[in-house]
């Protein structure tokens, strides 16, 4: 069974770009949330998706977007980075936001650095 | 407003002691309550949680939890720490979709050997 993957590892913008993150999730998991972890701080939730749709956001903006593809990939998206979106991003899947207190399995996370 | 509250940001414990990790929240609905561990350059693993019933929770890694309604409280412990043990400690809330999920600070655990 493959975990939670992430690509790319570590990812250098400049302020002002956009950048598009990766997940794939654990297999017959069809939930995943992400996750922006500042230095030194807590994971924050950005948002989660469940089966192709939105369940739910954060406190983010909407140039932070993502999206679910039909075999429960997702790929996460800033436009215009700023200085302060340098942080880890954590990808987590779990088995279905239907069932309560499904765990979530997170992966490596991506490392974005915005100069 | 949900939140999670862990007062302590670094602890240093010897290898072999008695480990508490503390941690407060505040959430207005029906909630889970979860600790979570992350080494360096990983993701995090879940070391246990907690929804209903008995209200010590046992975990992975010999870690075990205690909720107390009264205090608002979710204190992680372990008897005898290891020094594969050090690593950020989390603590977190969450609803049923676990789409609000509300994560401390963190507690970056030390062990002297």
């Amino acid at each position: 069974e493959t975990g939670v993957t992430q690509s790319p590892t570590h990812l250098i913008k400049t302020r002002g770009q956009q950048v598009t993150l990766r997940c794939s999730s654990q297999s017959g998991h069809n939930t995943v949330s992400w996750y922006q972890q500042a230095l030194g701080q807590g994971p924050q939730f950005i948002f989660q998706y469940y089966r192709e749709e939105e369940n739910g956001r954060g406190n983010f903006p909407p140039r932070f977007s993502g999206l679910q593809f039909p075999n429960y990939s997702s790929e996460l998206n800033v436009n215009a980075l700023e200085l302060d979106d340098s942080a880890l991003y954590l990808c987590a899947s779990s088995l279905s936001a239907g069932t309560s207190g499904n765990e979530q399995f997170f992966g490596p996370g991506t490392r974005l650095t915005v100069l | 407003a949900q939140s999670v509250t862990q007062p302590d940001i670094h602890i240093t414990v010897s290898e072999g002691a008695s480990l508490e990790l503390r941690c407060n929240y505040s959430y207005g609905a029906t909630h889970y309550l979860f600790w979570y561990v992350q080494s360096p350059g990983q993701g995090l693993q879940l070391l246990l949680k907690y929804f209903s019933g008995d209200t010590l929770v046992q975990g992975i890694k010999g870690f075990e939890a205690e909720f107390k309604r009264s205090q608002s409280s979710f204190n992680l412990r372990k008897p005898s720490v290891h020094w594969s043990d050090a690593a950020e400690y989390f603590c977190a809330v969450g609803g049923y979709n676990n789409n609000d999920m509300r994560f401390g600070a963190g507690t970056r655990l030390t062990v002297k050997p």
